[in-house]
């Protein structure tokens, strides 16, 4: 399989500040990463598209100058979520394309 | 509107029970549908793609099965580390485009010793 990592895996920060999560595909490269969010009990829903090199595709309902994304290298995006509220507290994963979908392990962010 | 429905929402079994669990999807070209295996606090694991109805796949204790309208994950014999939420997504066929997921909402599996 593929791997792909994340970090930080669990992130505590106070409403107002901002937070950068990592993800980075360790033995492919990924011209194409997704970043999902997921509530408790319930399953993924796509925040957007990264594509290296260029801008990144939101979701319809998700506020692009909030969750900023970087798609620097083949093996690197990273997610800003700026001026964090508890509300965006939740369980941010990102993916990386290879033949399929290789998801990360997660991250865990409490706002409080 | 790509849509995945899966069911149950829920199912515990006993080990060495066998049962199956249903993705029911509707998409307008169907590209590759996908079962994945999430345990707690932890990212999805990729199991099977599935890319034409009338195909099946199989891995240890589970089996994926494809037709027209719907996918079902059979599980035999399960072992309570089986445990886990089973996740079913649909992927579109885009002529540009990213090749986005739909997941459905997972079953929760639980395999009592």
């Amino acid at each position: 399989g593929a791997v792909v990592s994340q970090h930080p895996s669990w992130v505590i920060c106070k409403s107002g500040t901002s937070v950068k999560i990592e993800c980075r595909s360790l033995d492919f490269q990924a011209t194409t990463m997704f970043w999902y969010r997921q509530f408790p009990k319930q399953s993924l829903m796509l925040m957007a598209t990264s594509n290296e090199g260029s801008k990144a595709t939101y979701e319809q309902g998700v506020e692009k100058d909030k969750f900023l994304i970087n798609h620097a290298s083949l093996t690197l995006s990273t997610l800003t979520v700026t001026s964090a509220h508890p509300e965006d507290s939740s369980f941010y994963i990102c993916s990386g394309t290879r033949a399929e979908q290789y998801f990360g392990p997660g991250t865990r962010l409490t706002v409080t | 509107e790509d849509q995945v429905t899966q069911s149950p929402e829920a199912l515990r079994l006993q080990e060495g029970e066998s049962s199956s669990l249903n993705c029911s999807y509707t998409v307008s070209g169907l590209r590759g549908l996908f079962w994945y295996r999430q345990d707690p606090g932890k990212g999805p694991e990729f199991l099977f793609t599935l890319y034409s109805a009338g195909e099946e796949k199989e891995k240890e204790r589970l089996k994926a099965t494809l037709t027209k309208k719907e996918s079902f994950l059979h599980i035999t014999a399960p072992k309570p580390e089986d445990s886990a939420t089973y996740l079913c997504a649909v992927q579109e066929w885009r002529v540009q485009g990213a090749q986005k997921l739909v997941f459905g909402q997972g079953t929760r599996l639980t395999i009592n010793p």
